[in-house]
């Protein structure tokens, strides 16, 4: 079956730097992926996506980048600050017109 | 523009006891619904979609069902809870017809059964 995940479960950045979170998948059909963002007892909220034929895509502070080659995304966040504090999630779309969630990212945003 | 309600925020139920939490969309016609569960520190699990009135499809076996009585209302129940079934209750919605399934979630529900 098809599966998304992520790399590590946490990441730790000091307020300023730049966060590079990973995604990999294994359903080479994903067409369409998203990235959310969900704070603490809150909902997920729609950061950034990005399908298929592209290989990069530019956001307000984020950057998505898809490697259908060996099927990994990842998440950029320039100069993070405290209100990126958020458990981050990767999603793809496959065949079956469903979205399949990654486990998250933990990031803590250090001062 | 669209937006999405949950309620209950928050519930305590005791093992045994029924269950119905509800989710409503306004702003669009015809949304996909959906209803995810998460557990703590995990990620989503999808549970159960609607692409219309009366039409829902199961992802998982499962304690819960599901209905969607109205266009914009879908509904999570169960007749007895059970201790596995704690968690965080996300519901989500997508414009149906189109090529990329965007979903945009509500403010879920934290359900603590005792």
């Amino acid at each position: 079956g098809e599966s998304v995940g992520l790399h590590l479960p946490t990441l730790s950045v000091q307020e300023g730097d730049n966060s590079i979170i990973n995604c990999a998948y294994s359903n080479s059909a994903s067409d369409y992926f998203i990235w959310y963002k969900q704070e603490s007892g809150k909902g997920p909220q729609f950061i950034i996506d990005i399908r298929s034929n592209m290989d990069k895509r530019q956001g307000q502070r984020v950057t998505v980048l898809l490697n259908k080659t060996v099927k990994h995304l990842s998440l950029q966040i320039a100069a993070t600050q405290p209100g990126d504090s958020a458990v981050y999630f990767c999603a793809g779309e496959g065949s079956a017109r469903q979205l399949t969630f990654g486990s998250g990212t933990q990031l803590t945003v250090l001062p | 523009s669209q937006t999405i309600h949950q309620w209950p925020a928050t519930l305590v139920q005791p093992v045994g006891s029924p269950l119905s939490l509800e989710c409503t969309v306004e702003g669009t016609s015809n949304p996909n619904l959906y209803w995810y569960r998460q557990a703590a520190g995990r990620g989503l699990q999808l549970l159960f979609y609607s692409v219309g009135i009366g039409q829902i499809s199961s992802e998982v076996p499962q304690n819960l069902s599901a209905s969607r009585p109205q266009d914009r209302q879908f509904i999570l129940s169960s007749k007895k809870l059970l201790l596995s079934d704690s968690g965080f209750y996300l519901c989500a919605w997508s414009v149906s017809g189109r090529d990329y399934n965007e979903q945009f979630f509500g403010p879920g529900t934290r359900l603590t059964v005792l």
